[in-house]
């Protein structure tokens, strides 16, 4: 059962563009929500996360925006750079008490941003 | 501070043999968790340690095990491998006060012919 579902599978934009990644998730019991971000041969990098009691982080050129009612969040990349290029991934934790560190994954977007 | 490092980062078996992967957490961080990364599953948990004992595990068969040390250092270990079980093994380490945030690891790329 995935609990998290990522799109688009794949993006391309070009440079100086907004990319936008979209999640949506189903387990109402998830309340923190993290981005990663993944090079080729590196783990992944944590690059903002949000809890549901807000709608929107910003972090220099990067947003989350959240939708409890929806149950979906999106990463805005701003003025993309060749550098960003990289697999982007979403994720969900669940606050329950057994849950601990558990991180539930969405399947990724790879981003290419062309110079 | 040093991240998370993991040993070895790459390995080959063959089936029916049994790999043992390390992972030593940022210093100060008591928590470690294992997910297993594969182009067709992605990122799935495996399980997860704190004070040497599992906290939480992951939908994985039991041939899939693990265990913390005292000094916080994780190892996993896979037994009888199989074909499917060629993946990249990442370790992610979190303070137990902030074990929302979890710093990954390079991952050991485990491949089994």
């Amino acid at each position: 059962q995935q609990q998290v579902k990522q799109s688009p599978q794949s993006l391309i934009v070009q440079k100086g563009g907004i990319s936008i990644i979209n999640c949506a998730y189903e387990n109402t019991a998830f309340d923190y929500f993290p981005w990663y971000q993944q090079f080729p041969g590196k783990g992944p990098a944590l690059l903002i996360a949000i809890r549901p009691d807000v709608s929107e982080k910003k972090e220099g050129r990067f947003t989350i925006s959240f939708n409890k009612s929806a149950k979906q969040f999106s990463l805005h990349i701003m003025d993309s750079q060749p550098g960003d290029s990289a697999t982007y991934f979403c994720a969900a934790k669940d606050a329950g008490g057994t849950s601990y560190g558990k991180l539930t994954f969405g399947q990724g977007t790879i981003l290419t941003v062309h110079p | 501070k040093a991240g998370v490092t993991q040993t070895p980062r790459y390995l080959i078996k063959t089936r029916g043999q049994q790999v043992t992967l390390s992972c030593s957490p940022i210093s100060g961080h008591r928590s470690v968790s294992w997910y297993q990364q594969t182009p067709g599953q992605g990122l799935q948990f495996l399980f997860e340690y704190f004070s040497e004992t599992q906290r939480n595990k992951g939908n994985f068969p039991g041939r899939f095990s693990g265990r913390q040390f005292s000094n916080s250092r994780s190892e996993m270990n896979v037994s009888t491998l199989e074909l499917g079980d060629s993946a990249l093994y990442l370790c992610a380490s979190s303070l137990l006060s902030q074990a929302d945030t979890q710093y990954f690891g390079p991952g050991t790329r485990l491949t089994v012919l």
